[in-house]
C-alpha cells in the first residue's frame, strides 16, 4: 500500500490568508494525486485531480502542484466557506489510499 | 449530473453481514469504476474496494477476506457486502464514482450511509 502523509494535521488561519497543505507519498505517484474538501456531515468533494487540474466549478483560489512524492494544495485567499478538512488521495495504484486529513480552522 | 444514493440497514449485529446498495441515477454505470469508501466517526477515509462493469474488482487487502462487491448494470446499482462485522466496522459508508481518465479521481459521491454495528 502507498502511505500518504499530510502536514499539518490541523491549522488555524484567518480570512484572506494564504494556506498551504502538504502531502507526501511513500513512493512516486507521477501526478496521480487528488485533493478533496470535506465539511462536517457531508461527503468529500473533489477539488483538484491529476495533482494540478481544477475540478469544474471549484473556485480558482484553490490550486495544486507537485509530482512524484511531494504535493501541495494552496488556497490563495481563505474564505469563510473554506473552513473544512482536506484530504489528499493517491490514484496511482490499488488499494487507493488517503492522507489522514488536514483540518483548517478559524483563527 | 449523476446522483448516487446509498441504502441499507443502519444497524447490524456483530458477526453478521453488512449489506449496502448504491443506486446510480444515469446510465454511466457501465463506463466508470465504482468504489466504496468508509469513514468512522471523527476519523479519516478508508477505501474498501471498487468494481467495474466488465467484472474487474479490486479490494483493499485489509478487508479482502470479508468484502464482496457486485454491479448490476440493468438496475444501475452497485452493492457491498461486508461479513463478520465488529464494532470497528461502524462508519459512514460512501459510494463514489472513479473517473477512468483525468487523474482517476472520485468525482461524484453519495451522501453516505451510517452503519452502526451493535447488539
Amino acid at each position: 500500500d502507498i502511505q500518504m502523509t499530510q502536514s499539518p494535521s490541523s491549522l488555524s488561519a484567518s480570512i484572506g490568508d494564504r494556506v498551504t497543505i502538504t502531502c507526501r507519498a511513500g513512493q512516486t505517484l507521477s501526478n496521480y494525486l487528488n485533493w478533496y474538501q470535506q465539511k462536517p456531515g457531508k461527503a468529500p468533494k473533489l477539488l483538484i485531480y491529476g495533482a494540478s487540474s481544477l475540478q469544474t466549478g471549484v473556485p480558482s483560489r484553490f490550486s495544486g502542484s507537485g509530482s512524484g512524492t511531494h504535493f501541495t494544495l494552496t488556497i490563495s485567499s481563505l474564505q469563510t466557506e473554506d473552513f473544512a478538512t482536506y484530504y489528499c488521495q493517491q490514484s496511482y495504484s490499488v488499494p487507493r489510499t488517503f492522507g489522514q486529513g488536514t483540518k483548517v480552522e478559524i483563527k | 449530473q449523476v446522483q448516487l444514493q446509498e441504502s441499507g440497514p443502519g444497524l447490524v449485529k456483530p458477526s453478521e453481514t453488512l449489506s449496502l446498495t448504491c443506486d446510480v441515477s444515469d446510465d454511466s454505470i457501465s463506463s466508470y469504476y465504482w468504489s466504496w469508501v468508509r469513514q468512522p466517526a471523527e476519523k479519516g477515509l478508508e477505501w474498501i474496494g471498487r468494481v467495474y462493469s466488465t467484472g474487474i474488482i479490486n479490494y483493499n487487502p485489509s478487508l479482502k477476506s470479508r468484502v464482496t462487491m457486485s454491479i448490476d448494470t440493468s438496475k444501475n446499482q452497485v452493492s457491498l457486502k461486508l461479513s463478520s462485522v465488529t464494532a470497528a466496522d461502524t462508519a459512514v459508508y460512501y459510494c463514489a464514482r472513479e473517473i477512468v481518465t483525468a487523474g482517476r479521481a472520485f468525482d461524484y459521491w453519495g451522501q453516505g450511509a451510517l452503519v452502526t454495528v451493535s447488539s
